[in-house]
Parts: structure tokens; sequence; C-alpha cells
């Protein structure tokens, strides 16, 4: 099984200010076939559903500001939130869907200072 | 518009049985290798199992806490995922997600139903 790894697992950024989480896979999730990165991040408020942001790694959901980007290749990511917003407050998962069993990052919380 | 509306959650007993099911519009159904994804009260995001397409042989994956307990399956003329749940345990205790992965557009998920497991 591939193993995600996140880091920090909280961290608080004033409001304005950059945040960035990373992720790891345990083994390589970028598909030599098509050259993507099977690779999606998600936001989660409480009660409710995740929310997909990014996903190949890098691509934005219609819809996510694009204070959202994604980066990174191969086993190593990066989600950054380049000014954080009072909205952003929520857990932020990675998830790999290169291989079964599909695996998440165990979550990194995103507070204001 | 993609949607993915689960239903079929509620109370079960430990040993008990619950059917979910999960039912999918604004896409090729039939195309689509789907998947049920859980989340345990306050807990991370586990995956359950996936289901391929009928056309790559309807092959079945179960993670390792429900295999032999939990069966997927589909229904392409009403474009409609379930998961059968035997054996329940406290532990399966969660809101049960079904999710398909596009091509182009990648992860989809559905809104969850909530399966509580409890004497």
């Amino acid at each position: 099984d591939i193993v995600m790894t996140q880091s920090p697992e909280s961290l608080a950024v004033s409001l304005g200010e950059r945040a960035t989480i990373n992720c790891k896979s345990s083994q390589s999730v970028l598909y030599s076939s098509d050259n993507k990165n099977y690779l999606a991040w998600y936001q989660q408020k409480p009660g409710q559903p995740p929310k997909v942001l990014i996903d190949w790694a890098s691509t934005r959901e219609s819809g996510v500001p694009d204070r959202f980007s994604g980066s990174g290749s191969g086993t190593d990511f990066t989600l950054t939130i380049s000014s954080l917003q009072a909205e952003d407050v929520a857990v932020y998962y990675c998830q790999q869907y290169y291989s079964v069993p599909f695996t998440f990052g165990p979550g990194t919380k995103v507070d204001i200072k | 518009e993609v949607q993915l509306v689960e239903s079929g959650g509620g109370l079960a007993k430990p040993g008990g049985s619950l059917r979910l099911s999960c039912a999918a519009s604004g896409f090729t159904f039939s195309d689509a290798w789907m998947n049920w994804v859980r989340q345990a009260p306050g807990k991370g995001l586990e995956w359950v199992g996936r289901i391929k397409s009928k056309s790559d042989g309807e092959t079945v994956d179960y993670g390792a806490p429900v295999k032999g307990r939990f069966t997927i399956s589909r229904d392409d003329s009403r474009s409609t995922l379930y998961l059968q749940m035997n054996t329940l345990k406290t532990e399966d205790t969660a809101v049960y997600y079904c999710i398909t992965i596009f091509e182009i557009d990648g992860p989809c998920w559905g809104r969850g139903t909530l399966v509580t497991v409890s004497s």
C-alpha cells in the first residue's frame, strides 16, 4: 500500500499570509503512460464532505479560488494558500489515486493566528 | 451536471446488516469505476473498496478492514452503486461516500450517508 504522510499536523497563519502544506507518498504516484501525478488535495470543513481543490497534483478545480495552488511530482507535493482568508479554516487532506487501496494523508488543520 | 447521491444509512446493531446505495447521474455510469470511502466521526478518510466497469471485468477490490464482510456491486441499468455491509462492527460507524475519478476532471464525491453501529 502507498503510505501518505502530511506535514505539519496543524498550522496557524495570519490573515493574508501564506500557508504551505506538504504531502509525501511512499512511492511515486506519477503514471508514466500519461505523465500525470495521481494526487488530489481536499478541503474539509466541519459537518461537510471533502471538497476537491486540486487534482492531478496541480489542476485547480472549477470554482476554486486561485489563491490555492498545488505543485510537486513523483513523491513530494505541496498545497499552497497564497493569502489565507477566514473561510479557509479547515482540515486539508492529500490523496493518491494511483493504485488501490487509495490512501489519504492524515490531514493538516489550518487555523487563523 | 455530475451527481452522486448516497442513501440507505441509519442505525444498525453490531452483527447486523445494512445496504447503501449511490445514485449517479450526469455521466456514463456504465463506463465508470466506482469507489466507496468512509470517515469515522472525528477521524480521517479511509478507502473501502472499488468496482470496475463491466467492460473491465467488474473486478472488485476491498480494503483490509472490510474484506469478507462488505460487498460492492453495481446496476448499470439503474446507474446505481451498492454497498452491502454484513457482520457490522461498532468501528464501521462512519459517513460513507461514493466517489468516481474522471480521466480529465479527476475525483468526484457524493455528500455521504451516515451509518451508526450501536447496540
